[in-house]
């Protein structure tokens, strides 16, 4: 299965800021996932990352706020834009286990954003 | 939606004891999988089972899909006080498998 290193593992952030969460996997991917966990919640897809072409964004979520870079197959960035304390959640990374969709998803550690 | 209901929402065990958690959903899907998190870390992948498959085995772990009924549960048997965790089922669709959709999770405590 991938490994995947994400960071920051956790930040305190000031309202009306931006925060960029970076995920590297140890091998290549075609597609990267980001999920968001409010507070005691399930997780929530925001956007799937495509290397050469736009992330492509579920419903309620958008590029202003949470835009996504994939400049190759092996890393990806989510920003977390002017953010507001309803923005505190966990943000987490996955990719699939072995190239394929029917191994299930292997998940980064998470950050722990807490806007203050 | 897709995103699957899970009950119970909490469940308290002692040691040794079995422990079931359920998840419900509400369309066709390709495959259901089980995840592990602690303490709001990372998940961790425990199983998945494909939509033509009714039972599968994974050490302590059993799953089982009825996809009439469009219904999951996950059974550990003879839990340990370190399966303590939160358990999330996720499903993928029919038509667009690559992406996952995450039940509301069980919280789960074994007491030593």
């Amino acid at each position: 299965s991938a490994v995947i290193s994400q960071k920051p593992s956790r930040d305190i952030c000031q309202r009306g800021t931006s925060l960029t969460i970076q995920c590297q996997v140890d091998s290549q991917v075609t597609m990267m996932f980001w999920y968001r966990q409010q507070p005691g919640q399930s997780l929530t897809l925001i956007a799937t990352a495509n290397q050469g072409s736009e992330a492509t964004y579920e419903s309620g979520f958008v590029i202003d706020k949470f835009p996504i870079s994939r400049p190759n197959l092996t890393f990806s960035t989510l920003t977390v834009s002017n953010m507001s304390p309803e923005d505190s959640s966990i943000y987490l990374c996955s990719v699939d286990r072995t190239g394929g969709a029917n191994y299930g998803y292997t998940f980064g550690s998470g950050t722990r954003l807490t806007v203050v | 939606s897709q995103q699957g209901e899970e009950d119970p929402q909490a469940l308290s065990i002692q040691e040794g004891e079995n422990a079931t958690m359920n998840c419900s959903y509400k369309t066709s899907i390709n495959n259901l999988q089980w995840y592990r998190q602690n303490s709001g870390r990372g998940l961790v992948h425990l199983i998945l089972i494909r939509s033509n498959e009714r039972e599968k085995h994974s050490g302590r772990l059993r799953v089982t899909l009825d996809t009439s009924k469009k219904s999951s549960s996950l059974l550990i048997t003879a839990s340990r006080a370190a399966d303590t965790a939160s358990y999330f089922c996720a499903t993928s669709g029919l038509y667009n498998f690559n992406k996952f959709y995450f039940g509301s999770g069980t919280k789960l405590n074994v007491k030593p």
